[in-house]
């Protein structure tokens, strides 16, 4: 069954935090995602990566950085946690072909205090 | 650019009601089209696709038809059940590897 997997559900840091948000995949996929996902405003794409130590911005790559050193992994490191990301991240990935279907990771509750 | 246009919710509905969500698109050149469903506390998952106009998807009871001609992709049921209730999301995935989502749209399906 193929899989994303993200390292953890549900976590909580402290305002200055640095924070790392780790996501794997098993499907030998070229791309992957991150996204966080607030009420009423729905998915928003903060960074793409479309191959190993490729990055693209997103829509809000604003306090936020990410790393893939290795196809199957992509990082999103927050440099100093805000209150104001506080949110659900979800990371994906998917074929290196246009028009390709996303497959998810649960996704992790990121609470910031 | 791309976008996605899905009706809001949340949509309230009885056990073995049936259901339409609404979809509707903007896109250049000839995009494939997903919806993809959210259970509480769940990432997305893929609930059906349509890759070419009049092509329908179908999956655990759900469809959709790609209508080119009113660029709309909308999911209907004919019985829902309890364990429906879920967010719904409409995308659309045209030249390149990024797709355009829409807002979602909550079901609630009481018994």
């Amino acid at each position: 069954d193929v899989k994303v997997t993200q390292s953890s559900r549900y976590l909580v840091k402290r305002t200055g935090e640095k924070v790392f948000l780790e996501c794997v995949q098993d499907m030998d996929h070229e791309n992957m995602f991150w996204y966080r996902q607030d009420p009423g405003l729905g998915l928003r794409l903060i960074y793409f990566s479309y191959d190993v130590k490729m990055k693209e911005k997103g829509d809000i790559p604003e306090g936020y950085s990410v790393s893939r050193e290795k196809k199957e992994r992509f990082s999103l490191i927050l440099e100093s946690a805000s209150t104001n990301q506080t949110s659900m991240y979800l990371c994906a990935s998917s074929l290196g072909q246009v028009r390709s279907e996303q497959f998810f990771g649960p996704g992790t509750r990121l609470t910031v205090l | 650019g791309d976008s996605v246009t899905q009706m809001e919710g949340p949509v309230t509905l009885s056990e073995e009601a049936f259901l339409t969500i609404n979809c509707t698109y903007t896109a250049t050149g000839y995009p494939s089209l997903f919806w993809y469903v959210q259970y509480p506390g769940e990432g997305l998952q893929l609930l059906l696709k349509a890759t070419k106009a009049d092509d329908k998807g179908s999956n655990k009871g759900f469809e959709a038809t790609y209508r080119k001609e009113t660029t709309s992709f909308h999911l209907e049921k004919g019985s829902v059940q309890v364990s429906d209730s879920a967010v719904y999301f409409c995308a659309l995935t045209g030249g390149s590897y990024i797709p355009t989502f829409g807002r979602g749209t909550s079901l609630i399906v009481h018994p």
